[in-house]
């Protein structure tokens, strides 16, 4: 089974801190994807890596950076925390040949900013 | 532009079946998934379409029909397990990026 672990299911941080979420994969999958969850608006794509070293930008990339220096590590940083990204992040990773492979989902981490 | 609608909340009778719409516009589209959401847990791949028609799965079934931009989930045997959130996700190219709707929540009641 792929296992997706994210550092923290909870974290508290505040206004102007630098955070970093971490997310692990272990399938050797080459996707990875970082997504914020909130009510009403389903799940948006910040940032995602096709593969080691290399990130686009999703549909809110403002205000966040990743890194993916490992494969099967990809972190988000929130360069200076605000409260408007008090959110649930989900960070997700698939196979990169096959289209129709799905996402795999790690459990998310709640973050709030005070 | 990309736009992927389905219903917010639906409430259905153990035992019974429920359809679950899902209607987008998206370019490039090239597949729909869905997936399922229990309350603080993570996303779990239910389904995946590209070509038109019905995939059954179990109690599960998914269907498409990409000249409607329209997609349903079929949920059959109603368990009181499947109240959760239920996601419609479109692929778009030949990336994997999916672009999500908001999710259509589900109460399954006695």
């Amino acid at each position: 089974d792929v296992k997706v672990t994210q550092s923290s299911r909870y974290l508290v941080k505040r206004t102007g801190e630098k955070v970093f979420l971490e997310c692990v994969q272990d399938m050797d999958h080459e996707n990875m994807f970082w997504y914020r969850q909130d009510p009403g608006l389903g799940l948006r794509l910040i940032y995602f890596s096709y593969d080691v070293k290399m990130k686009e930008k999703g549909d809110i990339p403002e205000g966040y950076s990743v890194s993916r220096e490992k494969k099967e590590r990809f972190s988000l940083i929130l360069e200076s925390a605000s409260t408007n990204q008090t959110s649930m992040y989900l960070c997700a990773s698939k196979r990169a040949e096959v289209g129709s492979q799905p996402q795999h989902f790690g459990d998310g981490t709640r973050l709030s900013i005070l | 532009g990309q736009n992927i609608d389905q219903p917010t909340e639906m409430t259905a009778t153990e035992g019974a079946i429920v359809q679950i719409n899902c209607t987008y516009q998206t370019s490039g589209f090239n597949g729909l998934f869905w997936y399922q959401q229990h309350a603080g847990e993570a996303p779990t791949f239910l389904s995946y379409n590209v070509l038109d028609g019905l995939e059954e799965k179990g109690r599960f079934s998914s269907f498409l029909s990409r000249s409607k931009g329209y997609s349903y989930l079929l949920l059959k045997e109603l368990q009181m397990k499947d109240s959760a959130s239920y996601l419609c996700a479109a692929r778009s190219g030949n990336t994997g990026k999916l672009i999500f709707g908001q999710g259509t929540t589900l109460q399954v009641k006695p």
